[in-house]
């Protein structure tokens, strides 16, 4: 059975660093073909996807946020990790991290809510 | 970037109904799209893979189809568990992958 669940701050100021944690339980990350994904929704809005991290190490970042984006995984531990940095008030949402392999994003966490405000 | 245009962006439907839903790329995503639910205060939800399979545990109520640029998710006899909002995704050779705005079912 495949489980994710994020944890974030909560709350943060503009300009800071937005670190996010993904611990999933059923599958590897060391794995042929898995992956964890980020994913995000402001409120009452869309979907945007940010990046992808698979076994092998490669990443997948959206272009759109520029450089602002790190994701890394810690295989041992079985957690995933965003950072996005010079966060502002539209990095509020909800981040989601999703298993993504062969059939998309196939289970997601419950999602992190994140409100950037000073 | 591709571009998924999703139509229409609300529809009011009934119980029993056939439902069709369409997403539109900017440009020929081959079959490398997913469809997603999403229901009030719930993280998205696989429907679709790859254009037209249904992820485990999915009912056959719900159907996909399409290539290139146009795909079309079509609930056959709508549900009042299936109010809710859907999402096309497109996962082309090259990110960002992309969703649609998303169609949201309304009841009559």
């Amino acid at each position: 059975q495949v489980t994710l669940k994020e944890s974030g701050p909560g709350i943060l100021q503009p300009s800071h660093t937005l670190s996010l944690t993904c611990s999933f339980s059923g599958f590897s990350l060391s794995t042929y073909g898995m992956g964890v994904s980020w994913i995000r929704q402001p409120s009452g809005k869309g979907l945007e996807w940010l990046a992808s991290i698979w076994w092998n190490g490669n990443t997948y970042n959206n272009p759109s946020l520029k450089s602002r984006l790190t994701v890394s995984k810690d295989t041992s531990n079985n957690q995933a990790f965003l950072k996005v940095t010079s966060v502002d008030t539209a990095d509020t949402a909800t981040y989601y991290c999703a298993h993504t392999g062969l059939t998309g994003f196939d289970y997601w966490g419950q999602g992190v809510m994140v409100t950037v405000s000073s | 970037e591709t571009v998924m245009t999703q139509s229409p962006t609300s529809m009011s439907t009934s119980i029993g109904e056939r439902v069709t839903l369409n997403c539109k790329a900017s440009q020929s995503v081959g079959i490398n799209v997913d469809w997603y639910q999403q229901t009030p205060g719930q993280s998205p939800k696989l429907l679709i893979y790859g254009a037209s399979n249904r992820h485990t545990g999915v009912p056959d109520r719900f159907t996909g189809s399409g290539f290139g640029r146009d795909f079309t998710l079509t609930i056959s006899n709508m549900e009042a568990e299936d109010l809710a909002v859907y999402y096309c995704l497109q996962y082309g050779s090259i990110p960002p992958w992309t969703f649609g705005g998303g169609t949201k079912l309304e009841l009559k």
